[in-house]
């Protein structure tokens, strides 16, 4: 139990186009999504909190405006990187806690590249 | 910043018991401790948490001191496979608002 899967696992694009990231709890309910970026040789680093059908929370220094949010349902998260830089390619992972249980289960990470 | 405290790097003979510590000195009386791990590109995987008792599950076994502010993450019979970084975090068991902040964790490397 406890699965969490991201789409895609991988993505390429250009400088300034937008980029989503979907993040699914494929066995329970998800109160409570968490995103987090990981650059090379770094540790993760938490982004935002989202609860579902709620405004996401962000973490000190990550522009809302640029990093996209939404939680709709209680198994479907998304990150939408816009007018996306080179600076923004990174591993982004998310993870899921809720009803089933609130330790964060992690999804397997999306390694984005701007070119 | 995270509240722990962990050796960078660590080696461990394969088929041996590999012991991790962790510090965490200023825990509070309601945040637990749990150990992720994260292999090479991919996603941190949850290895056990507890609050003040000895753990004991399929992967491991989490043994707090009685103070609570050190605890030591066991894995009984390491393999190659086990070779990752192992994070201790201390949070607030809540769903909603018990955050996970990663710090630079313990470089498990297994050896044959």
């Amino acid at each position: 139990g406890a699965v969490v899967s991201q789409h895609p696992s991988r993505v390429i694009c250009k400088s300034g186009t937008s980029v989503k990231i979907e993040c699914r709890s494929l066995d329970f309910q998800a109160t409570t999504m968490f995103w987090y970026r990981q650059f090379p040789k770094q540790s993760l680093m938490l982004m935002a909190t989202s609860n579902e059908g709620s405004k996401a929370t962000y973490e000190q220094g990550v522009e809302k405006d640029k990093f996209l949010i939404n939680h709709a349902s209680l198994t479907l998260s998304t990150l939408t990187v816009t007018s996306a830089h080179p600076e923004d390619s990174s591993f982004y992972i998310c993870s899921a806690a809720g009803t089933y249980t609130d330790t964060q289960y992690f999804g397997p990470g999306t390694r984005l590249t701007v070119l | 910043d995270a509240k722990t405290t962990q050796p960078p790097s660590m080696d461990c003979a394969e088929g041996r018991a590999a012991n991790l510590p962790c510090n965490h000195s200023t825990i509070s009386g309601n945040e637990y401790v749990y150990w992720y791990r994260q292999i090479h590109s991919q996603g941190p995987q949850y290895i056990i948490h507890g609050l003040k008792n000895n753990e004991t599950n399929e992967m491991a076994s989490l043994i707090i001191t009685e103070d609570r502010k050190s605890s030591t993450l066991i894995l009984p019979h390491a393999t190659l496979r086990d070779t990752a970084v192992y994070y201790c975090i201390v949070r607030v068991r809540s769903s909603n608002t018990g955050k996970l902040i990663f710090g630079q964790g313990t470089t498990l490397q297994v050896k044959p």
